[in-house]
């Protein structure tokens, strides 16, 4: 299957700091990604939609001035934290929108997550 | 956001044991998908379903596609050790995914 990378795995920073994760397509082009928020024993939360070349739309409740999304690249869209604060701790995971094999059947084909732990 | 109803919260089985799982929405989803994520991993898909009342297998796994467009259910056969993790439904609709709330299942010998 596609494969999408994430890095880094796992980050510790200062609060107040910015902290910038990258999500690639590694073997597909990707016109969207998404980025989803997961807390400790909770279901993965879309945060927002990022597509090549444009604006990300953010969901509801996110503030697009905090999680600013880059998606420059068929291949790379970036998510950066800026100012982070401790209640920011989370798995942050991205996805991939790709082609899955079967005509006409996309999926979503997810990383493999980042911990960041704000200090 | 929003998020779909998924029973049980949580299982604890024997091993051999079959499991079954069951997402349920307020509104209608194009498609419909089953996952599993180990701790500090992604989500795997294991199962997509793309029509109404659509049956599908893979392997030991079975799921559904309700008829209302509004509920999936999961089963799994003769489970083992390595089925343990948490399951997680979503229903897609225009690319998005909307997730379950989960299902952690644990198996003990």
């Amino acid at each position: 299957g596609a494969v999408v990378s994430q890095h880094p795995s796992r980050v510790i920073c200062k609060s107040g700091t910015s902290v910038k994760i990258e999500c690639r397509s590694l073997d597909f082009q990707a016109t969207t990604m998404f980025w989803y928020r997961q807390f400790p024993k909770q279901s993965l939360m879309l945060m927002a939609t990022s597509n090549e070349g444009s604006k990300a739309t953010y969901e509801q409740g996110v503030e697009k001035d905090k999680f600013l999304i880059n998606h420059a690249s068929l291949t790379l869209s970036t998510l950066t934290v800026t100012s982070a604060h401790p209640e920011d701790s989370s798995f942050y995971i991205c996805s991939a929108w790709g082609l899955a094999g079967g005509p006409g059947h996309n999926e979503q084909f997810f990383g493999p997550g980042t911990r960041l732990t704000v200090l | 956001g929003q998020q779909l109803n998924q029973s049980p919260q949580s299982m604890f089985i024997q091993e051999g044991e079959d499991v079954s799982m069951n997402c349920t929405s307020s509104s209608i989803f194009n498609t419909w998908l089953w996952y599993k994520q180990e701790p500090g991993e992604g989500p795997v898909l294991l199962i997509a379903l793309y029509k109404a009342g659509e049956l599908t297998s893979n392997g030991r796994l079975t799921a559904q596609f309700g008829i209302t467009r509004k509920d999936s259910f999961l089963n799994i056969s003769a489970s083992i050790p390595s089925d343990v993790g948490i399951y997680f439904c979503a229903g897609s609709l225009a690319s998005k995914l909307t997730f379950g709330t989960g299902t952690r299942l644990q198996v003990t010998l």
